[in-house]
């Protein structure tokens, strides 16, 4: 693993079901981060971590459930998926660092029919 | 509220420069980030700036003014990869980013 892998690529899922999107990252990084990213709209931070055993709310997180057990893995999970989570998620770390950039996966697109 | 604006969208010419601006008011600044996104792909870091003024990494520079709530990525020698949404967020007093809606910018030939 080179960076950030997030895994599906895609989905297509029908409304109502279970779904974990999921984000490895293999660079020690303290701090995940879960966005989602919709046409007209900024990237929209779900849920974040600042270290291993943390979470905390982002902008929108209600529909959402993450939990961090380890520093490399960052699962985001949708209890109940409705149409209008149907988006781009896209999975982000950072070192903690003065600048404190974040390295972003390839993204999960998510279609909730 | 918090607030990002840029331009949606901006058209520019091959070896030319080009200007994207970005305005923001947010709740405290730790700091503006420039990222990149080409048409399908993750968001690529560009640059930072935490101080006032200029920062020149190759063909690409950004400044900012922090009075005024604003800053500008400077791309010059245009390219046709250059073709791709910039993307401007601001870091806000709890260490989040806040993320502008982007600017695709498309360069002709």
């Amino acid at each position: 693993i080179a960076g950030i892998t997030q895994a599906p690529t895609s989905q297509i899922l029908a409304a109502g079901r279970r779904m974990t999107l999921r984000c490895t990252q293999d660079m020690r990084h303290n701090a995940m981060y879960w966005y989602r990213q919709d046409l007209g709209l900024g990237l929209r931070l779900i849920h974040y971590s600042n270290t291993a055993g943390t979470t905390g709310k982002g902008e929108v997180p209600d529909g959402y459930s993450v939990s961090r057990a380890n520093t490399d893995d960052f699962p985001l999970t949708l209890a109940s998926a409705v149409p209008s989570q149907t988006s781009v998620y896209f999975c982000a770390s950072s070192d903690g660092s003065s600048n404190n950039e974040q390295f972003f996966g390839p993204g999960t697109r998510l279609t909730v029919l | 509220g918090q607030n990002i604006d840029q331009p949606t969208e901006m058209t520019a010419t091959e070896g030319a420069i080009v200007q994207i601006n970005c305005t923001y008011q947010t709740s405290g600044f730790n700091g503006l980030f420039w990222y990149q996104q080409h048409a399908g792909e993750a968001p690529t870091f560009l640059s930072y700036n935490v101080l006032d003024g200029l920062e020149e990494k190759g063909r690409f520079s950004s400044f900012l003014s922090r009075s005024k709530g604003y800053s500008y990525l400077l791309l010059k020698e245009l390219q046709m990869k250059d073709s791709a949404s910039y993307l401007c967020a601001v870091r806000d007093k709890d260490y989040q980013l806040i993320w502008g809606a982007g600017t695709k910018l498309i360069i002709k030939p």
